[in-house]
């Protein structure tokens, strides 16, 4: 079965960190970027970063510079979002999501995300 | 990078159309064929509807449909349907610095 499985929800203190897995089955997570996505409570979608699970590339705008660190594990198909410096603005609900083709922002699968309480 | 700019809020009666907008600037919308749109019902998860501007997942309906002028995209969805009411959601390639970047999102009711 293709699909993202994340790991279970976090309540952490500020100041704290947290690390966020998304592993992935049923397709070579070798073939596709990976996304980070978040959605604070009642908010909308805001786009983190992506990773590119074959060359290790990562990207992710200014804003989260210095917050976000996003690395991957191809033996285990499994990428991770490390946040750092928690705060109560960092509470959400985080989803990694696989991107269709590269640079298309097509997300066609998606896991069924994680909630950071702070 | 800012958010696309979406209504916050749509409404059409059973059977009508809807249409909602998705403004960015050349930097993302108007620059590239990389437009998708998503469809989130409340406490789940986002499901793609619609990429590269007007191209149809399997399985998506094809009440949806989407189209792009200028730096301006939309998505219609026609013969509205009570399972319609969600939120909805575009997103765009962002090509300067290779990035991504979300609509605030609209609020799909139907009456």
């Amino acid at each position: 079965q293709v699909q993202l499985v994340q790991s279970e929800a976090e309540v952490k203190k500020p100041g704290a960190s947290v690390q966020i897995s998304c592993k992935a089955s049923g397709y070579d997570f070798s073939d596709y970027y990976l996304h980070w996505v978040r959605q604070a409570p009642g908010q909308g979608l805001e786009w983190m970063a992506w990773i590119n699970p074959t060359t290790g590339n990562i990207n992710y705008p200014q804003k989260f510079q210095g917050k976000v660190t996003v690395t991957s594990d191809a033996s285990v198909s499994t990428a991770y979002l490390d946040l750092r410096g928690l705060t109560p603005d960092d509470t959400a609900i985080y989803f990694c999501a696989r991107e269709l083709s590269a640079g298309s922002s097509s997300f066609d699968l998606w896991g069924q995300g994680t909630l950071v309480a702070v | 990078q800012s958010a696309l700019t979406q209504p916050p809020s749509a409404s059409g009666s059973p059977g009508q159309s809807v249409t909602i907008s998705c403004t960015g600037t050349s930097s993302d919308v108007g620059g590239y064929k990389y437009v998708s749109w998503y469809q989130q019902h409340a406490g789940k998860v986002p499901k793609l509807l619609i990429y590269e501007v007007n191209k149809r997942p399997s399985g998506v309906p094809d009440r949806f449909s989407g189209s792009k002028s200028g730096n301006t995209a939309s998505l219609t969805v026609s013969g509205l349907q009570a399972e319609d009411e969600a939120d909805y959601y575009c997103s765009s390639f962002a090509g300067t610095y290779n990035l991504r970047v979300f609509g605030g999102g609209t609020k799909l009711t139907v009456l």
